[in-house]
């Protein structure tokens, strides 16, 4: 089944304690996005990748660290969590072949900052 | 920057009622346009999408949208709500010409369907 795979699902951890969010795709995508979603604020986008070792900044990357070193895999770093990035999490992947054919999300990971 | 608004926060119906949602973008270029719902706990799924060709777009659940390009409009439709519908629907914009990988979200619009 095509799916994008994040973990965990949820997570409570305290300020200042590095954390890495683990995103993988079966479906041979090359492109890759981290997402928050915050109440009244939508999602915003934090990283993306256009493929393997190529990464640039999204909407509001401070505080984050992401990596590409295989497709298939695009973990989310968080070096030093503050309160301020507790929030809902989604990564999401997107063949392309064609743009419009829009991201496939996973699951999302709920993280808590205290 | 590319911009995406959706003028609606909270929209209540009673079941059987028509629904309209607003979407506008910002910017002057080819774009491909995208709703998605989100249902009470879960993750986001595609509704439909435009990229090319016939501005009425069909997509799952008896929605539709309208590109309406003079007015960077891109407006979802349903007949007829069912109390399943209640949701957070995200209208998403993707510029081409620019990082094709950079998908712009609205800020949601809540859906509460009365039964």
């Amino acid at each position: 089944e095509a799916q994008v795979t994040q973990n965990p699902r949820y997570l409570i951890t305290v300020t200042g304690k590095k954390l890495t969010v683990t995103c993988s795709q079966n479906m041979n995508h090359e492109y890759m996005s981290w997402y928050r979603q915050d109440p009244g604020l939508g999602l915003r986008q934090i990283y993306y990748s256009m493929n393997v070792e190529v990464t640039d900044k999204g909407d509001v990357p401070e505080g984050y660290k992401v990596s590409r070193k295989e497709k298939r895999n695009f973990p989310l770093i968080l070096e030093s969590p503050s309160p301020n990035q507790t929030s809902l999490y989604f990564c999401a992947s997107m063949a392309r072949t064609g743009p419009g054919y829009g991201y496939t999300f996973g699951s999302g990971t709920r993280l808590t900052v205290v | 920057a590319q911009s995406v608004s959706q003028h609606n926060h909270h929209v209540i119906l009673s079941e059987a009622a028509s629904l309209e949602l607003g979407c506008n973008y910002s910017y002057g270029g080819t774009v491909n346009l995208f709703w998605y719902v989100q249902y009470p706990g879960q993750h986001l799924q595609l509704l439909l999408k435009y990229f090319s060709g016939d501005p009425l777009v069909k997509g799952i659940k008896g929605f539709e949208a309208e590109f309406i390009k003079s007015k960077f409009s891109f407006n979802l439709r349903k007949p007829s709500v069912q109390w399943s519908d209640t949701a957070e629907y995200f209208c998403a914009v993707n510029a081409l010409g620019g990082s094709q990988g950079n998908l712009i979200f609205g800020k949601g619009t809540k859906l509460s369907v009365k039964p």
